[in-house]
């Protein structure tokens, strides 16, 4: 019973290619978060799906990128034509809550680090 | 947009001494979390703070949120090896359906 899991951990990509990164949430978890974490740095918002209704897309660097989360439950995060700067790693976090001034805990999964060559 | 600042950015203790780290918010917050991450690991949840003023203890771990709900802080009393990490503020933004992280505090226990 899980907490939330990322697939692959790690994944190593050329220039140019396209890659997709899986996660899946906390059995029941309403929200779905994406982050991008730099070396030293801290997680930075991507994207938030409430069930499969993405409501927040304001975090992703480019059109490039592209989540879903079609059945309410499993999340991919796409990255089209990779570039270096997309080199980092890759948090999903999943929260009973529906946002807003009832904000709980966020369960972070162990991340997928992707290194573009 | 809404920035969150910790400082230090990095701490550096022996064994036994004392750390704490500042969070400072440029908007009010309807509430502050704690999350550690422990080098190679995720960012794992610690407190979650409501109200203004209020003080939160964890054994060794004491977290506050400032009266004007932008700032917080994380004290440890008597540090530990086991208490090595980056501890992260993060407060709610964009209606609460996102959380913007601050820059984190990386602590580092020596014997």
């Amino acid at each position: 019973g899980a907490g939330v899991s990322q697939s692959p951990r790690y994944k190593v990509a050329k220039r140019g290619q396209d890659v997709a990164l899986r996660c899946d949430p906390i059995s029941g978890h309403v929200s779905l978060f994406w982050y991008q974490q730099a070396l030293g740095q801290g997680p930075e918002f991507l994207t938030y799906f409430q069930n499969e209704a993405q409501l927040d897309k304001s975090g992703l660097p480019s059109d490039r990128f592209f989540a879903e989360r079609p059945e309410g439950s499993v999340s991919t995060l796409k990255i089209q034509r990779t570039q270096q700067e997309d080199s980092a790693v890759y948090l999903c976090a999943s929260s009973k809550s529906r946002g807003g001034d009832s904000y709980n805990e966020q369960f972070f999964g162990p991340g997928t680090r992707l290194t573009v060559l | 947009g809404q920035q969150v600042m910790q400082i230090p950015q990095y701490q550096h203790v022996q064994e036994g001494e004392d750390f704490t780290t500042y969070c400072n918010s440029s908007t009010t917050l309807s509430n502050i979390q704690w999350y550690k991450q422990r080098p190679g690991g995720h960012p794992v949840f610690l407190i979650q703070l409501v109200k203004s003023g209020e003080v939160k203890k964890q054994k060794r771990l004491t977290f506050q949120f400032g009266e004007a709900k932008k700032n917080s802080s994380l004290h440890i009393t008597a540090t530990q090896t086991t208490d090595v990490g980056t501890y992260f503020c993060a407060g709610p933004t964009g209606g609460g359906n996102k959380l913007t992280f601050g820059t984190g505090t990386q602590l580092k226990v020596e014997l």
